[in-house]
């Protein structure tokens, strides 16, 4: 399976301000998704990441809270703008190979706490 | 809207026995299960995965049950390790493959010596 590398692995940011997480594939493929975790819960996911076109976003979750980007098979990014102390949770990247009957991989994930 | 649910927030074995985890799913749509173990720190690993036309699937000291009937799955684990301690989810899709998951609230596995 594709290993997944996310960063940063965990940050304390400041209310209103902005971060941006990348999540690096070493392989190419098809689809890749982005996950919420808030603390002792279950993961939500926020939005499919779509190579070269906006990404395709779940109920509860808008393109100006949680920009997307996809720019090759190998790499996305994940911006939580804007955040309050209600965005701290982990934020989960998961990549698919749509060419093969696989389940999603995982990232370790970032940790994100806003004071 | 549909969703997938755990009987038993967290479960206490012994090491050397067995473990079951289960997991009630609502979509009577759903064609493939897949169970995940998330270690403190780490992401969802994938442990096991079932499709819709099959009831028992075996891996390494490792089994999921599906019955479609009561729409229930579960994970069975043999000789429990303390390595086996862990956030255990389910996840279902009514897509054919991964791409749309639906997870489980999870249970806390917890190995006693």
């Amino acid at each position: 399976s594709a290993v997944i590398s996310q960063k940063p692995s965990r940050d304390i940011c400041q209310r209103g301000t902005s971060l941006t997480i990348q999540c690096q594939v070493d392989s190419q493929v098809t689809m890749m998704f982005w996950y919420r975790q808030q603390p002792g819960q279950s993961l939500t996911l926020i939005a499919t990441a779509n190579q070269g076109s906006e990404a395709t976003y779940e109920s509860g979750f808008v393109i100006d809270k949680f920009p997307i980007s996809r720019p090759n098979l190998t790499f996305s990014t994940l911006t939580v703008s804007n955040m309050s102390p209600e965005d701290s949770s982990i934020y989960l990247c998961s990549t698919l190979d749509g060419n093969s009957n696989q389940p999603q991989h995982f990232g370790d994930g970032t940790r994100l706490s806003i004071l | 809207g549909e969703s997938v649910g755990l009987h038993l927030p967290t479960l206490s074995v012994q090491e050397g026995d067995n473990s079951i985890i289960n997991c009630a799913y609502s979509n009577s749509a759903s064609d493939y299960f897949i169970w995940y173990k998330q270690e403190s720190g780490k992401g969802p690993q994938f442990i096991i995965d079932i499709r819709s036309n099959m009831d028992k699937r075996q891996g390494q000291r490792v089994t999921v049950l599906l019955n479609k009937t009561v729409k229930h799955l579960s994970l069975q684990i043999a000789a429990t390790q303390p390595g086996d301690s862990a956030v255990y989810f389910c996840a279902e899709t009514h897509t054919g493959t991964a791409s749309k998951l639906t997870f489980g609230t999870g249970t806390r596995l917890q190995v006693t010596l």
